[in-house]
Parts: structure tokens; sequence; C-alpha cells
């Protein structure tokens, strides 16, 4: 089994702050996701990376792809509370069929305004 | 863009009865679905994932007697908690794979289904 392991798993700040997410694996993967999901709703994609060393950029975030392809990261600049939620990395088990994917435990990240 | 719809939204069911969750692909059609389980601030678990026209294929440690799964259609899959309990409470979420009219493929997921077991 093919694990990511995602960290912190809690995060509380105060809006403006910076923070880091950070998601790792002893696995090589084609691809990763990132997610958000809010209570009671499905997981939304925020971005994939695919190259090692890609870095892409949404507005306040940026990701990173490990050189390797086994890691990643999630930046937030200034946080908002908009952006409070639970953020999951998830990547496809080798071998396996594009759609299939194993998700990260998950951080559950908390802006207070 | 490509949406999954997912029904019911949540249910509250008594114990020893049997639960359906619908997933529809609305503008596209879906080969393949994937159902996962969440439990309250915890990740997704994949359950099985579901090719239409065929058996779907279960993950270790999930009952295929207990979760039911069809897909008779491309655009349709469903989920059927048999004999409900207490403990399959839980937030039960579908993605979808296909390619819609635009041309790339796409995998969209469900707002998902809080299920309440009694």
């Amino acid at each position: 089994t093919q694990l990511l392991e995602q960290s912190p798993q809690f995060l509380s700040i105060q809006e403006g702050e910076n923070l880091t997410v950070y998601c790792n694996s002893s696995s090589v993967f084609s691809s990763l996701q990132w997610y958000r999901q809010e209570p009671g709703e499905g997981p939304v994609l925020l971005v994939t990376v695919v190259t090692g060393g890609e870095v892409k950029k949404l507005k306040r975030l940026t990701f990173q792809f490990g050189d390797a392809r086994k890691d990643s990261s999630l930046h937030i600049t200034a946080a908002q509370p908009g952006d409070t939620g639970l953020y999951l990395c998830a990547a496809p088990p080798g071998g396996t069929s594009y759609g299939k994917l194993t998700f990260g435990q998950g951080t559950i990240l908390t802006v207070h305004p | 863009g490509a949406v999954v719809s997912q029904h019911p939204s949540w249910v509250i069911c008594k114990s020893g009865t049997s639960v359906k969750i619908e997933c529809r692909s609305l503008d596209f059609q879906a080969t393949t679905m994937f159902w996962y389980r969440q439990f309250p601030k915890q990740s997704l678990m994949l359950m099985a994932t579901s090719n239409e026209g065929s058996k779907a294929t279960y993950e270790q440690g999930v009952e295929k007697d207990k979760f039911l799964i069809n897909h008779a259609s491309l655009t349709l899959s469903t989920l059927t908690v048999t004999s409900a309990h207490p403990e399959d409470s839980s937030f039960y979420i579908c993605s979808a794979r296909g390619i819609p009219f635009s041309g790339a493929n796409v995998l969209t997921f469900g707002a998902g289904s809080r299920l309440t077991v009694l």
C-alpha cells in the first residue's frame, strides 16, 4: 500500500499568517493532486502537479512537487477565514487506472479573523 | 464543467434497513465511478471501483455483500448499504471518470451523502 503522509493534521492560525502543508511518501507518483473540502461537501480539485520540481500558483496558494515526485507542499500566503477547510493531497497508486486515488490523512485548517 | 450529482445528500434510517445512494454524471458519460467513505474529520477511503456493465472491484476489507454497487448505465452508479447498522453511519462520496463533450478526461467528485443509522 502506497501511503501519503500529510502534516500537520490540524492547523489553527490567525488571518494574515502564512502556512505550509506537507504531503510525503516513500513512493514515486506519476502525478499528485491537492483538494479542498468543506463540511458536508465533496472535495474540490485545486491543482494537479505532474513534473518533478514543478511549482504552480493559484492566487495565494503555491503548490510544489518534489524533484523525485515523492512529496509535495502547499503554501498559503496571508491566510484568510475563507481558506478554512480540509486540505487533502491525493495520488494514483502505482499501476492503477486514472481516477483511482489514495488520499493523505488531510489537514484541517482553521483561519481565525 | 463536468458535474456529478449524488442523491440523497443526507439520509437517516433505522438499523436493519437498506439504503440506496445514487451517483449521476450530468453532462458526461462516466465509464468508471469510484465510491469513497469518509468519517468525521478524516480522509477519504476508497471502497470500490465501479465500471459500467461489469462487476465492481472492492478494496481489501470492504464487504461486497454489505455494500452493493451497480453501474448499469454510463451516467448512473448506485451504492446500496444493506442491513445498515450504526457503524455504517458515514459520509459516502462518489467520483466519476469520463469524457465530457469538451473531450478531455475528467475526474469529478459528487457532493457526498451523509448516512445516519439509528
